[in-house]
């Protein structure tokens, strides 16, 4: 059961354009989201997050915006860059679980073309 | 600077084999975690730890099992390892519960 899911496998934008990628969530119990972002041959990095709490947080190109009603979260990064090209991945938790512990999407490769 | 560090980049075994995959954080971390990412699944996890000697099963703790001697190490044990754990492993580690984990480089673990 995928909990949380991330329907595009892939993405490809031009330098300088909007990248969207999407996820979408099943369990009404998360309550914390964020995105990693991985480069190959590396672990996963931190990139943003946002609580329940509010529908849209901002940092520097990067926004993440959440839609509670529909369980569904979208990142935006604008403008595009090549050094952006990488594989995103959405997750979750829920406190009244364990707070850290994380359920994860299937990720989106991002390619960011110069 | 918080670093995770996984002992071995690349691990060839054979079937049978008894795995032990390392783990380390320089951070005084009391969670951590060990995941494993594979193409369309994404990351699942399968143990964490939120102090020293405990351990709880994640998503996926078939064929694994884990030791926490020392706060900052946290191994991941496969006692007979088996080709469908082929795969890309993960260890992170967070200060506190809610905080974003931080990850190692992983360890790529093949199954022959």
């Amino acid at each position: 059961d995928q909990q949380v899911k991330q329907n595009s496998p892939s993405l490809s934008v031009q330098e300088g354009r909007i990248s969207i990628l999407n996820c979408d969530y099943t369990n009404s119990m998360f309550d914390y989201f964020l995105w990693y972002k991985k480069y190959p041959a590396e672990g996963p990095t931190f990139l943003i997050s946002i609580s329940s709490i509010k529908d849209k947080n901002e940092d520097g190109r990067f926004t993440v915006f959440l839609n509670k009603s529909a369980k569904h979260l979208s990142l935006h990064i604008v403008p595009s860059q090549p050094g952006d090209s990488a594989v995103y991945f959405c997750a979750a938790s829920a406190k009244e679980t364990s707070g850290s512990r994380l359920t994860f999407g299937e990720g989106t490769q991002l390619t960011v073309n110069p | 600077d918080v670093k995770v560090t996984q002992s071995s980049r690349y691990l060839v075994k054979r079937t049978g084999e008894k795995v032990f995959l390392e783990c380390v954080q320089d951070m005084d971390h009391e969670n951590m975690f060990w995941y494993r990412q594979d193409p369309g699944l994404g990351l699942r996890l399968i143990y964490f730890s939120y102090d020293v000697k405990m351990k709880e099963k994640g998503d996926i703790p078939e064929g694994y099992s884990v030791s926490r001697e020392k706060k900052e190490r946290f191994s991941l044990i496969l006692e007979s390892a088996s080709t469908n754990q082929t795969s890309m492993y993960l260890c992170a580690s967070v200060v506190r519960i809610g905080s974003p984990l931080h990850f190692g480089n992983g360890t790529r673990l093949t199954v022959t």
